[in-house]
């Protein structure tokens, strides 16, 4: 079966910093989303974008859907010690009875 | 509202056991979905359904069974574990949104 490719697989920053992480697929999804994990919790859904070109916020996050519709884009801008936890990215494809693909995740850890 | 909630949250079981977990959302979500997550991975889809009576399998079903009998409840089978089923299970709903997790089950198998 097919999982998304994510990179990095993990980052270790400096609190304030500026975090970039993306995610690709071999297949063209409709809908791209962003989740985080924290520990021993459930993903919690951050950003969905429906529409290839689209840029999307969520407070300090900011999400792309890659003009190929094979890739997205997540940022967090100025991290904070809370932003720490694992980012998976999801793809769907329309008429699949909403049937998510993730991506492996990027853990994210943030040093005061 | 309560949301997703999954019972145990932990258990370990021994070779050949049975078990079911148990998933419930009080959100009138149509969808609900079953999924494992193992160490350093994505979460992979078993199995899933549209509808109360309707279900079908996922990516990585075997070893597994389910039902849906009411909207509110997922249960999710182990008929005879493996070590390979080690992993942390999570149930989800959805309806117009997006995927709404529960908090999960983590499962040992030894």
């Amino acid at each position: 079966g097919q999982q998304l490719n994510q990179s990095p697989q993990s980052m270790f920053i400096q609190e304030g910093e500026d975090v970039s992480m993306n995610c690709t697929s071999s297949s063209i999804f409709n809908t791209w989303l962003w989740y985080k994990q924290e520990p021993g919790e459930g993903p919690v859904l951050l950003i969905a974008l429906y529409k290839a070109g689209e840029l999307t916020s969520n407070g300090r996050l900011t999400a792309q859907f890659g003009i190929t519709r094979k890739d997205s884009f997540l940022n967090i801008s100025a991290s904070i010690p809370s932003d720490v936890g694992i980012y998976f990215c999801a793809g769907r494809m329309t008429g699949t009875a909403s049937k998510l693909t993730f991506g492996t995740g990027t853990r994210l850890q943030v040093t005061l | 509202n309560a949301g997703v909630t999954q019972t145990p949250k932990f258990r370990i079981l021994k070779i050949g056991q049975s078990m079911t977990l148990q998933c419930t959302q009080d959100m009138n979500h149509n969808y609900m979905y079953w999924y494992r997550q193992d160490p350093g991975m994505g979460l992979k889809l078993i199995y899933y359904s549209v509808g109360a009576g309707i279900t079908d399998k996922g990516e990585v079903p075997n070893g597994y069974n389910v039902s849906r009998s009411t909207t509110e409840d997922f249960p999710l089978r182990l008929e005879l574990a493996a070590p390979s089923q080690t992993s942390v299970y999570f149930c989800a709903s959805k309806e117009q949104g997006e995927q709404y997790f529960g908090p999960g089950t983590r499962l040992t198998v030894t």
